[in-house]
């Protein structure tokens, strides 16, 4: 059963708190994203990894870090949340250049 | 940069009618074509692909592409209410090889 899980669903934190998004896949997927997801500006990409330790980043990296130390797994750091921040966050995999599994997504609000 | 276009950005149409969105490509090098389409309050989900010029249908689902004219389309044929979602396109860039979304046309059906 090809599945990207995501945690938490829903996240509120105050500005200026520590933030980790966890995202694990069960399909040995080689590339793995973060993307963020707002009204109007649709989905922006945040990192993206190739491998374990092979992490690039995307569009939009400014505030936000991210590692990758097992194939299955992809977290997102926001040290330090900021207001602007709050946004829906999918993580997403795919093998080399085909299509994307995306996981539930993460509300997060940062108050 | 690359940039996707698509329209219209919404639509209502009546149970039973067909619809067509579309999606209009920068960059000519682009390659490798999705229709994603993602429900309220759920991830994006790949529907179809195309990698080349040409039609592919799927059930009430048929998508074009015409790498000429960089356009790419999605037709919709006897739509349900459940076709009811927001529809990304996307595609990979010829230069950077990084896959680009669109921002969306939101669809809705009315029974």
């Amino acid at each position: 059963d090809m599945k990207v899980t995501q945690m938490p669903r829903y996240l509120i934190k105050r500005m200026g708190e520590n933030v980790l998004l966890e995202c694990g896949q069960d399909m040995s997927h080689e590339t793995m994203y973060w993307y963020r997801q707002d009204p109007g500006l649709g989905l922006q990409l945040i990192y993206i990894s190739y491998d374990v330790d092979s992490n690039s980043e995307g569009d939009i990296p400014k505030g936000y870090r991210v590692s990758r130390k097992k194939r299955e797994h992809f977290s997102l750091i926001l040290d330090s949340a900021k207001t602007n921040q709050t946004s829906v966050y999918f993580c997403a995999s795919s093998s080399g250049q085909e299509t994307l599994y995306f996981g539930s997504g993460t509300r997060l609000t940062v108050l | 940069q690359q940039n996707v276009q698509q329209s219209p950005e919404s639509l209502i149409v009546p149970e039973g009618a067909r619809t067509s969105l579309n999606c209009t490509f920068s960059d000519s090098a682009s390659q490798y074509f999705w229709w994603y389409r993602q429900h309220s309050g759920k991830a994006p989900k790949a529907l179809m692909s195309i990698f080349s010029n040409g039609e592919k249908e799927e059930g009430r689902f048929t998508i074009h592409l015409n790498k000429a004219s960089l356009h790419f389309s999605l037709h919709i044929r006897d739509s349900q209410p459940s076709d009811s979602a927001l529809y990304l396109c996307a595609g990979i860039t010829g230069n950077t090889r990084k896959l680009i979304f669109g921002l969306g046309t939101t669809l809705q059906v009315q029974p």
